[in-house]
């Protein structure tokens, strides 16, 4: 199994709702990460999970809240988020310490309304 | 502070000839560097790498130079083929796991 799964595909909420989005993969990877991108954009950098650890967080808003309950998951809640939130929000999973090859899912496409 | 920089958005080259798609990064701490491809409507696909040690990294039709003195990598594509239209991120990754990237290339293969 040489996959990133990301679920839901497309996501729509307001402002005032709550979510999550969900990341898995069964690669034995141990670095997982989530990328924002928006349109013609490069990813950005949001949090990375090193051996289920939160190791890096880019000045993320607490609005995004990322979780990390085993080696195998990864969410990201989602709360009171703005319209300009609206992106694809990239899973992706990387062998530790290795070339640094990511494993990236298809994305979540979020609207926030 | 964008680490990574791609400058040209678009290339376009016709079926056979050589691809040439270019890289820039400021942070001299970068360990290794990468090549995605990536269709619409999917995530990002590993292609290339090579690692700050080295000039050159061959795999294929697709070869990635490196030149450290001038901060440069670049990914050939020889022959490039109508299935290579696609956009192509370089990025770069600190000793931490932390990964940045360009903001892309999207390259169209004429027939």
């Amino acid at each position: 199994d040489t996959e990133v799964t990301q679920t839901p595909k497309h996501l729509v909420m307001g402002m005032t709702n709550k979510k999550s989005l969900k990341c898995e993969q069964h690669m034995g990877h141990r670095a997982m990460y989530w990328y924002k991108q928006k349109a013609k954009k490069p990813p950005e950098l949001m949090f990375v999970y090193s051996y289920e650890k939160l190791s890096i967080n880019e000045s993320v808003p607490s609005r995004f809240s990322p979780e990390c309950p085993n080696s195998s998951l990864l969410n990201l809640h989602l709360h009171a988020l703005q319209p300009e939130d609206s992106a694809l929000y990239l899973c992706a999973s990387s062998p530790y310490l290795d070339t640094g090859e990511l494993f990236f899912g298809e994305g979540s496409r979020l609207t926030v309304l | 502070d964008q680490q990574v920089k791609q400058n040209s958005p678009s290339l376009s080259v016709q079926e056979g000839r050589i691809s040439i798609l270019n890289c820039d990064y400021t942070n001299s701490m970068f360990d290794y560097f990468l090549w995605y491809k990536k269709y619409p409507a999917e995530g990002p696909t590993f292609l290339i790498s090579i690692s700050s040690i080295k000039d050159k990294n061959e795999d294929g039709r697709f070869t990635v130079f490196l030149n450290k003195s001038a901060k440069h990598l670049s990914l050939h594509i020889v022959p490039s083929q109508p299935g290579d239209s696609a956009v192509y991120f370089c990025a770069a990754r600190l000793n931490n796991n932390d990964m940045r990237f360009g903001a892309g290339t999207r390259l169209t293969v004429k027939p």
